[in-house]
């Protein structure tokens, strides 16, 4: 099947926004999300935005959804070192009827 | 994470010897899914399951087999590894397929090396 996009890496400075990107494939996924990797752990769920709304805030997490473009980003700001880690993006296609594809993953390196 | 467990968490086996890993969840989540992580190909689906007997194959079933005689566990069997099956799998387990609230919860992650 067609691949989600995420660049695959970022690095970024202590206390500046990260921005990651993501592009995915149906234009019928329904729920979209944002999964976190830790060194030697499986993956976390982040947060997720409904393909009814363009934007999603959790304290530093912001989630912008264009669906016209199928683009997907995670913004955390004041990233810290604690936010080192691998990023996923993952759809949920045929109307979330399937299981959910994830991305290659951007390992986001903050350096102190 | 509690509530999902992989064993064994690391493995060396040689080529062409039968493989099974096993995954055990006390969640009673009706899905559980294999995915296999390699640099530069993020994670692939294996196999998911959708209840007890039911499995369906995902992006790269191809070598692989899984079996789920009961809601708790799930095992992915390698009928006879090769070099490529070298990877990292991971177990996840949830409630729906997809929808709101419903993440997925990942094991922790078996590392596989097929010598």
């Amino acid at each position: 099947g067609e691949d989600v996009e995420q660049s695959l890496f970022l690095s970024v400075r202590e206390g500046d926004s990260s921005v990651i990107n993501c592009t995915y494939t149906d234009s019928s996924s329904t729920y979209l999300y944002w999964y976190k990797q830790e060194p030697g752990a499986g993956l976390q769920l982040l947060t997720y935005i409904f393909s009814n709304m363009d934007m999603k805030q959790d304290q530093r997490l912001t989630v912008l959804l264009n669906k016209k473009d199928k683009h997907l980003s995670l913004r955390i700001a004041d990233t810290q070192t604690g936010d080192s880690a691998i990023y996923f993006c993952a759809e949920s296609r045929n109307s979330g009827n399937t299981p959910l594809v994830f991305g290659k993953g951007t390992r986001l390196s903050v350096i102190a | 994470d509690a509530g999902i467990t992989q064993s064994p968490r690391h493995k060396v086996t040689e080529t062409g010897t039968p493989v099974t890993l096993r995954c055990h969840q006390t969640e009673n989540h009706r899905y559980m899914y294999w995915y296999r992580q390699d640099p530069g190909h993020g994670l692939r689906l294996i196999h998911y399951s959708y209840g007890v007997k039911d499995t369906d194959k995902g992006e790269v079933s191809d070598g692989y087999s899984v079996s789920r005689s009961k809601t708790e566990d799930f095992l992915l069997t390698l009928e006879s590894a090769t070099s490529s099956q070298t990877s990292v799998y991971f177990c996840a387990i949830s409630e729906q397929v997809a929808g709101p609230n419903y993440g997925y919860t990942f094991g922790s992650g078996t590392r596989l090396t097929v010598v």
